[in-house]
């Protein structure tokens, strides 16, 4: 079943910060964050294991609550690079790394 | 490394003709996925390999078929094209492991089908 992310769309001012919610009504393995650039694939973020393993390489953080079956991604100072739509995916436990993915918020960071 | 490479970028079709959608990985990757993305839409998966001989459906797998005869391809056919399948069509790789894993995706062929 496919997630629900929340806001569907953000406009955001340069340095200001934003959240997007991501929730799911199965129990989750993992949680995954992407972000698509208007024309491009989309480009891996984040994944959030349960048990709390947090792997990512960027300066965007999340958490990842299992017990609710949510996740949240925090773009904080935004930058006009954040610029895109993220898309949340969830994994069921022993699914082959099949991720279930939202439909997407998108983010606008202007001057 | 190339990553993930598909071809063609573009591609038109009438109704009721075929195609195969091509993809290729080199990082060795067991795992390899087929999406399509609609307008406004998210990725929805179509099929999926856990190695060289394995395939699986996803959500929408009807009027596509995929084989997987080696590690680094996974071609999708396109069988009786339908204006239904218009869409973006992107190919993904991941590790296999214990662990969850990032997709690596291709940059994506954009059918349309008139």
């Amino acid at each position: 079943q496919q997630p629900v992310q929340s806001p569907q769309a953000v406009i955001l001012r340069e340095g200001e910060d934003a959240v997007i919610n991501c929730s799911s009504s199965k129990a989750l393995y993992s949680v995954h964050w992407y972000r698509q650039k208007h024309g491009e694939a989309p480009v891996f973020l984040m994944i959030l294991l349960k048990g709390g393993e947090q792997k990512g390489h960027e300066k965007i953080s999340a958490s990842f609550n299992e017990k609710k079956q949510q996740s949240s991604l925090y773009l904080t100072a935004s930058q006009l690079s954040y610029s895109g739509t993220y898309f949340c995916g969830t994994e069921k436990p022993g699914g082959y790394q099949k991720v279930t993915f939202g439909i997407g918020t998108k983010l606008q960071v202007i001057p | 490394n190339a990553g993930v490479t598909q071809t063609p970028k573009f591609r038109i079709l009438k109704i009721g003709q075929s195609m195969t959608l091509q993809c290729t990985q080199d990082m060795n990757h067991n795992y390899m996925y087929w999406y399509r993305q609609d307008p406004g839409m998210g990725l929805k998966l179509i099929y999926y390999s856990v190695g060289a001989g394995i395939t699986d459906k996803g959500e929408v797998p009807n009027g596509y078929n995929v084989s997987r005869s080696t590690t680094e391809d996974f071609p999708l056919r396109l069988e009786l094209a339908a204006p239904s399948q218009t869409s973006v069509y992107f190919c993904a790789s991941s590790p296999a492991g214990g662990n969850s894993y990032e997709q690596y995706f291709g940059p994506g062929t954009r059918l349309t089908v008139t």
